[in-house]
């Protein structure tokens, strides 16, 4: 069982731009959340995605939007970023109980 | 109503101490208290959890200890190594079982000293 596995590790985005991060489940698991880590703070919720829908929102603008698949993959999208947009993202994925989390991607915008 | 807060945010303990990290929340819908660990660079992984029916629970070195009464809970690690060296992070979530939904502490960095 592989995990989580997120992708890209790493990336580097000018303001302004937009940005797709994607996220594998763990095997067997239904339910995807979002979360956003800035440095130096805990994980902040941003949504999650059951049955290909959105489930659950956090305080976030509209510029966050994800997108779940039948297979329970899931993408994170980001339009329009600012500088205070980087961040570690990290994925959770879970099954009626525990959440387990993806090593993330690190998002630096200039 | 939705924060929790985790004290203290850093922490210095000698091989074979106790550390010993506590949260407080205020809502009293949470009933599924995780705490995770994360390293540099990596993803936060589940340690151990407790709902609110039991005031303690035990996995090896790690104990949680719940206080309902308070809203108060704790993490215990017993004879400390310098490999828990690390950012713990307490949460809470609500529901019958747990949707995903986490709200998190603000994470307490852990030193072992050798």
């Amino acid at each position: 069982d592989a995990g989580v596995t997120q992708s890209p590790t790493h990336l580097i985005k000018t303001r302004g731009q937009q940005v797709t991060l994607r996220c594998s489940p763990k095997s067997g698991h239904d339910t995807v959340s979002w979360y956003q880590q800035a440095l130096g703070q805990g994980p902040q919720f941003i949504f999650q995605y059951y049955e290909e829908e959105e489930r659950q929102r956090g305080n976030f603008p509209d510029r966050f939007s994800g997108h779940q698949f039948p297979n329970y993959s899931s993408e994170l999208n980001v339009n329009a970023l600012l500088l205070g947009d980087s961040a570690l993202y990290l994925c959770a994925s879970s099954f009626l109980a525990e959440a387990f989390f993806g090593q993330g991607t690190r998002l630096t915008v200039v | 109503q939705q924060q929790v807060k985790q004290s203290p945010q850093s922490l210095i303990v000698q091989k074979g101490g106790i550390s010993i990290i506590n949260c407080a929340y205020e809502n009293t819908a949470f009933d599924y208290f995780p705490w995770y660990q994360q390293f540099p660079g990596k993803g936060p992984a589940l340690l151990i959890a407790i709902r609110p029916d039991v005031s303690e629970k035990k996995e090896g070195r790690f104990t949680i200890s719940f206080n309902k009464s308070a809203k108060q809970f704790s993490l215990h690690i017993m004879d400390s190594q310098p490999g828990d060296s690390a950012t713990y992070f307490c949460a809470a979530a609500r529901g019958s079982s747990n949707t995903g939904k986490l709200i998190f502490g603000q994470g307490t960095t852990l030193q072992v000293k050798p």
